[in-house]
């Protein structure tokens, strides 16, 4: 049973598109979080939710909105999308109480 | 400033050798946490060590020890007996803040390419 699914795990799709990553977990963790790796395989945060509240929002543009409906979902919208949002995004979520961080599998998103 | 630092963007070793993955931090905070994730060339995160701030001994799972140098802020993993599955990328990354609380994101280093010689 996966602790963290993503879907899907390839996206392809044309400039100017809208386009949403779904994620969700089965570990009862309170936060889950967005990281976001580019083709130099840099990882960095993108927002992070607790308990469906946006807890950060790292200089992201617009374009990109999370949506939380429970704490157990947290799912990625983005519009109007651009060449340069190509990149693997990975979900991930953490207990408040402490713990490791578990990531989902990845989506790998590439847009022409 | 980089608060995760990696300097060796790649790194060989013979099968069955020891190799230790370089990682220093950069925190004015007292309580953080430092983690390892392996990434293989499939994709996926995996986590393999933690270390708290305040832990006194040096973590270690199976065949990963994390070579916790507080003084000097130093986070080096220590992989024994390299195998040709441990070839991947490996990252180094730090939470900064108490183990509760909801805004505490990981802050990775920008990752040693492991390859195994057979």
């Amino acid at each position: 049973d996966t602790a963290v699914s993503q879907t899907p795990k390839y996206l392809v799709t044309q400039m100017g598109n809208d386009k949403s990553i779904k994620c969700e977990q089965n570990l009862g963790h309170d936060t889950m979080y967005w990281y976001k790796q580019d083709s130099k395989k840099f990882l960095k945060i993108m927002f992070s939710y607790n308990n469906k509240e946006l807890i950060i929002n790292e200089t992201v543009p617009n374009r990109f909105s999370p949506k939380s409906p429970d704490k157990a979902h947290l799912n990625l919208h983005i519009n109007s999308l651009e060449l340069g949002d190509s990149a693997v995004y990975f979900c991930a979520s953490s207990q408040n109480t402490g713990g490791g961080y578990t990531f989902g599998s990845g989506t790998r998103l590439t847009v022409v | 400033a980089q608060k995760i630092t990696q300097t060796q963007p790649g790194m060989f070793v013979q099968e069955k050798e020891a190799v230790t993955l370089d990682c220093t931090y950069d925190t004015s905070d007292p309580s953080y946490g430092l983690f390892w994730y392996k990434q293989p060339s499939s994709g996926e995160m995996i986590f393999l060590i933690y270390q708290g701030s305040y832990d006194q001994q040096n973590a270690t799972e199976g065949r990963y020890s994390l070579n916790f140098q507080k003084a000097r802020k130093s986070a080096n993993l220590v992989i024994s007996a390299s195998q040709l599955g441990d070839s991947a990328m490996y990252f180094c990354a730090m939470r900064e803040g108490h183990s509760g609380g909801s805004n505490y994101k990981l802050t990775f280093g920008k990752g040693t390419l492991l390859t195994v010689n057979p």
